[in-house]
């Protein structure tokens, strides 16, 4: 099946800095990528739309300032979380549509990334 | 939007079968998926249902119903390993994902 990256797989940072995690699709292009959280014990909760070469579409209640995403080509997306607080850590998950593949397919999850801040 | 219930936790004895009930009111239907996520990991794909009916795949099944909206996950034979959470998402015509809380299973000796 497809395969989808993420990168790093857990980072810590400190509260004010800003910390980057890379989604690559390795073995399609998406032209379009989405970007989850998921707190402990909740269900994921989609962020934004990433759609290649034009600006994310975000959920209500997400601030497009705070958490910037590129995508900036056909295999690569990129969440930014800009001056992070320790309630951004949270488990970050991103997923890719194969617009090749047909309806009936699904998303192919990345494994996530675990950020902490501090 | 997507308003998805499922019930927050199950129990069941290995070997045993479990059903996992989901409904969903929806804003736009575009298939409705079963996922299995082990905790600190990404959601794995476990099945797929568009049109009403039991779609099956070895070890698990998954009935949609549209005009009722309702879906259940069938787990036969259980096996330890399959103690997870079992999240049902419905698509939209965007082919955005939303979520139900998700479903633990816990499965005892």
């Amino acid at each position: 099946g497809a395969v989808v990256s993420q990168h790093p797989s857990w980072v810590i940072c400190k509260s004010g800095t800003s910390v980057k995690i890379e989604c690559r699709s390795l073995d399609f292009q998406a032209t379009t990528m989405f970007w989850y959280r998921q707190f402990p014990k909740q269900s994921l909760m989609l962020m934004a739309t990433s759609n290649e070469g034009s600006k994310a579409t975000y959920e209500q209640g997400v601030e497009k300032d705070k958490f910037l995403i590129n995508h900036a080509s056909l295999t690569l997306s990129t969440l930014t979380v800009t001056s992070a607080h320790p309630e951004d850590s949270s488990f970050y998950i991103c997923s890719a549509r194969d617009p090749l593949a047909g309806d009936s397919y699904e998303q192919y999850f990345g494994p996530g990334t675990r950020l902490t801040v501090t | 939007g997507q308003n998805i219930d499922q019930p927050t936790e199950m129990t069941a004895t290995e070997g045993a079968i479990v059903q996992i009930n989901c409904t969903y009111q929806t804003s736009g239907f575009n298939g409705l998926f079963w996922y299995q996520q082990h905790a600190g990991e990404a959601p794995t794909f476990l099945s797929y249902n568009v049109l009403d009916g039991l779609e099956e795949k070895g070890r698990f099944s998954s009935f949609l119903s549209r005009s009722k909206g309702y879906s259940y996950l069938l787990l036969k034979e259980l096996q330890m390993k399959d103690s997870a959470s079992y999240l049902c998402a419905v698509r939209d015509g965007d082919y955005k994902l939303s979520f139900g809380a998700g479903t633990t299973v816990t499965v005892r000796a």
